[in-house]
């Protein structure tokens, strides 16, 4: 089963709303990620975790906040957003973390639409 | 730093032939990684196919196969019988081999319609 799931699929938020989005995986992979993806872009790398431990932070403003509470679960605190963070964001996770060998495909979950007001 | 080209920001091909959307990659490195993703209107990245440079053979997943050039940095891929459910945009991502490499360099993407 390779499947990421993510939740809500929609949110609407106020700039000074505090929200957080939620990625969920049950395939045991090591590494999970965040990314932002604008309309028609490829999706843009914000964070990774592996074993659990923020390995890479894009130089994200402070107001995303991710947070890895367990192997199988990643999530996004947003707060004081901007318009322009309106977009969808996607969650992938993948097999590999430190020493990992082989399987370096990542999975993405649907992603969460993102609209900030 | 690597960088993967995407040259067809949009193709179309009728239902049942046979489409091949280009991509091209640049860096210094011998092992790597390279995938095709597909994201369709419903907006989730799907993995179509991937190839590791280490080997010679063209990867192939059912109607989706790559043609690896890995001295001309060159990695098409080739969709046989195309459906209406192929119509997506196509990314081509490049990824180094190796712990700790964990970032994916996208194309920009070449949007595919398919035409019944």
């Amino acid at each position: 089963d390779t499947e990421v799931t993510q939740t809500p699929k929609h949110l609407v938020m106020g700039m000074t709303n505090k929200k957080s989005l939620k990625c969920e995986q049950h395939m045991g992979h090591r590494a999970m990620y965040w990314y932002k993806q604008k309309a028609k872009k490829p999706p843009e790398l914000m964070f990774v975790y592996s074993y659990e431990k923020l390995s890479i932070n894009e130089s994200v403003p402070s107001r995303f906040s991710p947070e890895c509470p367990n192997s199988s679960l990643l999530n996004l605190h947003l707060h004081a957003l901007q318009p322009e963070d309106s977009a969808l964001y996607l969650c992938a996770s993948s097999q590999d973390g430190f020493g990992g060998t082989g399987f370096y495909e990542q999975y993405f979950g649907p992603g969460t639409r993102l609209t900030v007001t | 730093a690597q960088t993967v080209t995407q040259s067809q920001p949009e193709m179309s091909v009728q239902e049942a032939e046979t489409v091949t959307l280009s991509c091209t990659y640049d860096t210094s490195e011998s092992d790597y990684y390279l995938f095709w993703y597909k994201q369709p209107p419903s907006r989730q990245m799907i993995l179509v196919i991937r190839q590791e440079a280490y080997k010679q053979q063209n990867a192939t997943e059912n109607r989706f196969s790559v043609n690896f050039q890995k001295a001309a940095k060159s990695f098409s891929l080739k969709i046989s019988d195309s459906q209406l459910g192929d119509a997506a945009m196509y990314f081509c991502a490049y990824r180094d081999s190796g712990a700790g490499s964990y970032q994916l360099t996208f194309g920009k993407g070449t949007k595919l319609s398919v035409i019944p």
